[in-house]
């Protein structure tokens, strides 16, 4: 049973520039949640996608985006990089319920380094 | 709003030695807490979770964790730790939720645990 999987691994981009990052969540899970885990410092909620609609957002600019898809695997798109956007972005998968009290499970992450 | 503090950004401890891993929260309602655990290079992984109950949590790799609501705390503790415990623990909390919808879970800054051989 695969877990949850991201890509690419790593990622360097300039600032200005647009990126892409993928995200395929556990086998069973409908729910994508993405955050943003600045060096040194604890994930940050960005969002997070059920029934391919955004459903809830934290406190991040609309230059984040995402996408939910029919086979619940999520894209998060990033606009105007900025040097402040270097980070690891962790997906993590769950059912659509409580989301409070279900497990999310988390995958290894994007490390995105812009220049 | 609510808050996690982790005051320990370190904490060094050797080996088959005990620890305790401290975390405060602030919320204004009723609260769900966690703990996770970040090996190197790689993503999350839910150590124990509280919800209601005893508060007394057991959970993984012989970890447990107490609630204790007047001193908003929720600190985890293992009675002999391994080389292979070595990793950041983040401790996050979330408001218990009405029916449906997603509550904001809230991460705190994380402890890096070093264990010494």
């Amino acid at each position: 049973d695969a877990g949850v999987t991201q890509s690419p691994t790593h990622l360097i981009k300039t600032r200005g520039q647009q990126v892409t990052l993928r995200c395929s969540p556990k086998s069973g899970h409908d729910t994508v949640s993405w955050y943003q885990q600045a060096l040194g410092q604890g994930p940050q909620f960005i969002f997070q996608y059920y029934e391919e609609e955004e459903r809830q957002r934290g406190n991040f600019p609309d230059r984040f985006s995402g996408h939910q898809f029919p086979n619940y695997s999520s894209e998060l798109n990033v606009n105007a990089l900025l040097l402040g956007d270097s980070a690891l972005y962790l997906c993590a998968s769950s059912y659509y319920r409580d989301l409070s009290t279900d497990t999310q499970y988390f995958g290894p992450g994007t490390r995105l380094t812009v220049l | 709003a609510q808050s996690v503090t982790q005051l320990d950004s370190q904490v060094p401890v050797f080996e088959e030695a005990p620890v305790e891993l401290r975390c405060n929260y602030s919320s204004s309602v009723s609260v769900y807490l966690f703990w996770y655990v970040q090996y190197p290079n790689q993503g999350l992984q839910l150590l124990l979770k509280y919800l209601s109950g005893s508060t007394l949590v057991k959970g993984i790799n012989g970890f447990e964790a107490e609630f204790n609501k007047s001193q908003t705390s929720f600190h985890l503790r293992k009675p002999s730790v391994h080389i292979s415990d070595t990793a950041e623990y983040f401790c996050a909390v979330s408001g218990s939720a009405n029916s449906g919808g997603y509550q904001k879970v809230t991460f705190g800054t994380g402890t890096k645990l070093q264990v010494i051989p």
